[in-house]
């Protein structure tokens, strides 16, 4: 099956810093590539998705690559902000197939 | 806007016990997903439910699991005899076209 690995575990950036978080997947069919941000005690909410016929999506301060050669994919989020802090989870997958996640980093901007 | 929804927020059982943890998916979704995240670590994929059955299941999702869709709206999550180890927050998540995941708020099982 599909094996996420994310990197890396925590971060810690400034107020108004760039973070970029990173992950690999083992499995060259997985298609669609989502993004969660977990808040302490809330369930995982999406904040933004690629799928594997595009390589960059953007959407505001948040950005994601996918290298599909590579395997790997990113997320950027730029002139971060304090409620940017969260536990970011990538995942992979095949359409209509199981969703599998990496292990998470723990963001942490400091005002 | 539309969420899923899942009952109870908190479940204490003894070991051994059965539970059963209910979920609600968004009306119009048609693929329905178990998870669960044990404290501080990743959310663990349990089993996918698409057209009344089982469309893929982990390692996790052994013998003691079953999942059932009993009538239109609600999709459960049954464990047989329960485990210490089955201690963690389960997530139920729905999907109109088996992407986009939206996630339930979670209930917390504690298992003494």
């Amino acid at each position: 099956g599909e094996n996420v690995e994310q990197h890396p575990s925590t971060l810690s950036v400034q107020e108004g810093d760039s973070a970029v978080i990173k992950c690999t997947y083992s499995d060259s069919a997985s298609n669609y590539f989502p993004w969660y941000k977990q808040e302490l005690g809330k369930r995982p909410q999406l904040i933004i998705d690629i799928r594997s016929n595009v390589g960059e999506k953007k959407d505001q301060r948040i950005a994601v690559t996918l290298n599909k050669t590579a395997k790997h994919f990113s997320l950027h989020i730029t002139e971060t902000q304090p409620e940017d802090s969260a536990v970011y989870f990538c995942a992979a997958s095949m359409h209509n197939n199981d969703m599998r996640f990496g292990a998470g980093t723990r963001l942490t901007v400091k005002p | 806007e539309p969420e899923v929804t899942q009952t109870p927020s908190h479940q204490v059982t003894q070991m051994g016990q059965e539970v059963i943890l209910r979920c609600v998916p968004i009306s119009n979704h048609l693929y329905f997903y178990w998870y669960r995240q044990i404290l501080g670590q990743k959310v663990e994929f349990l089993v996918s439910f698409y057209n009344n059955e089982i469309s893929e299941k982990s390692e996790i999702f052994d013998d003691q699991f079953s999942v059932e869709r009993p009538d239109g709206s609600n999709f459960t999550l049954k464990i047989r005899s329960t485990k210490l180890e089955d201690s963690a927050m389960y997530f139920c998540a729905s999907s109109r076209g088996g992407e986009k995941l939206f996630f339930g708020s979670g209930t917390q099982l504690s298992v003494l």
